[in-house]
């Protein structure tokens, strides 16, 4: 158990409709991070958040957007699914930036 | 933005030691290296972390030459339970986070 919580476990959604994924960071860590895994893929960057403010953004779509709460836990917003965004979603988190990063369990995202 | 490279697959066989390389010619001056393993669905596992020469922990070491311009994972004595997916990841604090694809090991008994 890393210490990062994610919610929910599944998720199935059809195409066109909105979810959002939350993520509650270890104790004491200010950076979060969300991540994409297709089938057999390889981790694709979403975002990084430290202490409220985004950090870092990697190839995140403009149907996606995130956001980092006073109280440290993250949500990400996917909008307008599309079949291709089928996935396993990661967060982690860390103290600071570039330290080892705890990864959460994953949310898999089912569109239909 | 330092890109990675390592091999894609390896194979071993219990009881071995395993050294996976990864090469990173542009790292920069601030980076780190870290190292995670990944079984399938589920998140990554902090394995490792290193700047230079050599750290060792409970479960590996990290060996980083002078140049710094790659860096070797070694796993002691593997056994089946070590398959999985190891990722070498070098980043600073503010560039966008490549994992790459990783390197596929393979415990054969």
């Amino acid at each position: 158990d890393s210490g990062v919580t994610q919610t929910p476990k599944h998720l199935i959604t059809a195409t066109g409709q909105r979810v959002t994924l939350r993520c509650s960071p270890r104790s004491g860590d200010l950076s979060v991070y969300w991540y994409q895994q297709s089938l057999d893929q390889g981790l694709q960057f979403l975002i990084q958040y430290y202490n409220g403010e985004e950090r870092a953004k990697g190839n995140i779509l403009e149907r996606f957007s995130a956001q980092q709460f006073p109280d440290l836990h993250s949500e990400l917003n996917l909008s307008s699914l599309e079949l291709g965004d089928s996935a396993l979603y990661f967060c982690a988190s860390s103290v600071v930036p570039q330290d080892e990063q705890y990864f959460g369990p994953g949310t898999r995202l089912t569109v239909t | 933005l330092a890109k990675t490279t390592q091999p894609i697959s390896m194979d071993s066989y219990e009881g071995q030691e395993v050294n996976i390389t990864c090469s990173h010619n542009n790292i920069a001056t601030n980076d780190y290296i870290t190292w995670y393993q990944q079984f399938p669905s589920q998140g990554p596992r902090f394995i490792i972390q290193g700047y230079k020469t050599k750290v060792t922990n409970e479960v590996a070491s990290l060996f980083i030459p002078a140049d710094r311009k790659s860096s070797t994972l070694s796993l002691p004595r593997v056994s089946l339970s070590d398959t999985a997916v190891y990722y070498c990841l070098v980043g600073a604090r503010d560039d966008k986070i490549i994992f790459g694809k990783g390197t596929r090991l393979h415990i054969l008994p």
